[in-house]
């Protein structure tokens, strides 16, 4: 078990560009997620997927984030025309499909915008 | 809406103090649970679970919890904390019982001193 890795740890970008963020969960899990993680809040759901399909999006993933699982293993998350209200640290995590499989976190790509 | 919360943001405690988190939640049918923690540089890391069975739950390093459904309450405690405990401790839960999104509370910043 080598864990969730996530790439990169931390990204500065200038409002307005376009980022990109991958994450690489643990070989055997077919659910990935994507949690954003505001200061000194908990992390907040955005997407869910099983395999390549993504079952799940929250209200918070606006028309400029868009997430994909091509081939149901990595994940990448993209944001385009950053804005300020995007910094925040995006976590992924993995978990197998059985029943009560927990979630295993990465440890976040930090993203700060100038 | 579905949400979870904890009672305290900062804890201060001496080494050997007794622990107690509180955790409320607002849903009204089948729930999963969970503690996460981060200690200081780490992802987060899964301290406990309650899915069915017994409301009392022992997790990793001493920590327990006890699931009050009629409270719609899940409180993390440890009789006796480390300075090794200085972490921030989340508490999630699972709307329905399954195993997709976590709802996290805000966390509690909690500081052992020696």
């Amino acid at each position: 078990d080598t864990g969730v890795s996530q790439n990169p740890r931390h990204k500065i970008t200038k409002r307005g560009q376009n980022v990109t963020f991958r994450c690489d969960p643990i070989s055997e899990h077919n659910r990935l997620y994507w949690y954003r993680q505001t200061l000194g809040q908990g992390p907040e759901f955005l997407t869910y997927f099983q395999n390549e399909a993504q079952l799940e999006k929250s209200r918070l993933l606006s028309d400029r984030f868009s997430a994909e699982r091509p081939k149901g293993s990595f994940s990448t998350l993209e944001i385009q025309r950053t804005e300020q209200g995007d910094s925040a640290m995006y976590l992924c995590a993995s978990s197998g499909t059985g029943i009560n499989q927990p979630q295993h976190f990465g440890d976040g790509t930090r993203l700060s915008i100038l | 809406a579905q949400s979870v919360s904890q009672h305290n943001h900062h804890v201060i405690l001496s080494e050997a103090a007794s622990l107690e988190l509180g955790c409320n939640y607002s849903y009204g049918g089948t729930v999963n649970l969970f503690w996460y923690v981060q200690y200081p540089g780490q992802h987060l890391q899964l301290l406990l679970k309650y899915f069915s069975g017994d409301p009392l739950v022992k997790g990793i390093k001493g920590f327990e919890a006890e699931f009050i459904k009629s409270k719609f309450s899940f409180n993390l405690r440890k009789p006796s904390v480390q300075w090794s405990d200085t972490a921030e401790y989340f508490c999630a839960v699972t709307p329905g019982g399954g195993y997709n999104k976590l709802i996290f509370g805000a966390g509690t910043r909690l500081a052992v001193h020696p």
